[in-house]
């Protein structure tokens, strides 16, 4: 199927585990993103990917690694999960900065 | 820096009334403009969004936008709302040169009947 996608859909672990979330886009988009929206902040970024082996720290970075050895992929992992880190997750894609970004229907991550 | 400000948290509206959503933003440089709207359980899509020409934007659904340079806003606006308008709405702001948007926190719009 065309288009963003995001799996697991729901997750829960527990504090210390190591979480990865998944995120795969068809359009080849150069940009891609994650973020993570709670109550009260919105969306916050936490890494983002100009290209392939290109990624950098967005605003909340702490506690998460990303890769991006392909350009459809970009999975964010929780070295050590904290409860600290319940949140939905979203992954996003774009071409440019000046374009839409396009979402992933968001993975609701639960530590407990 | 950038960063972008909701004043509302929540607009409560009755059905086919105006609405009008506040977004103010602040930058030293150009910048492009969003608003998405999320639907419960659902990723972002995009309403619309203002990149440079004319000043007013508008959507398919009726929303438009007004960038406003010297106020720094860029409020959404809707003449007349249906219950199926009730959803989270984000103002975003990018800018030239940059990867990032910044998001503000979102407006909770509820559509009463």
């Amino acid at each position: 199927d065309a288009g963003i996608t995001q799996s697991p859909r729901y997750k829960i672990t527990e504090t210390g585990r190591q979480v990865t979330l998944m995120c795969h886009q068809t359009w080849s988009h150069s940009y891609m993103f994650w973020y993570r929206q709670d109550l009260g902040h919105g969306l916050r970024l936490i890494y983002y990917s100009a290209a392939a082996d290109i990624t950098d720290k967005g605003e909340v970075p702490d506690g998460y690694v990303v890769s991006r050895s392909k350009t459809e992929n970009f999975p964010l992992t929780l070295e050590s999960a904290t409860r600290s880190q319940t949140s939905v997750y979203f992954c996003a894609s774009s071409e440019s900065t000046r374009d839409t970004q396009y979402f992933g229907p968001g993975t609701r991550l639960t530590v407990l | 820096a950038q960063s972008v400000t909701q004043l509302d948290s929540q607009v409560p509206v009755f059905e086919e009334a105006p609405v009008e959503l506040r977004c103010n933003y602040s930058s030293s440089v150009s910048v492009y403009l969003f608003w998405y709207v999320q639907y419960p359980n659902q990723g972002l899509q995009l309403l619309l969004k203002y990149l440079s020409g004319s000043t007013l934007v508008e959507s398919i659904n009726g929303f438009e936008a007004e960038f406003n340079k010297s106020q720094t806003s860029f409020h959404l606006r809707k003449p007349s709302v249906h219950i199926s308008d009730t959803a989270e709405y984000f103002c975003a702001v990018s800018t030239s040169g940059t990867y990032k948007y910044i998001f503000g926190t979102g407006t909770r719009l509820k559509v009463l009947a």
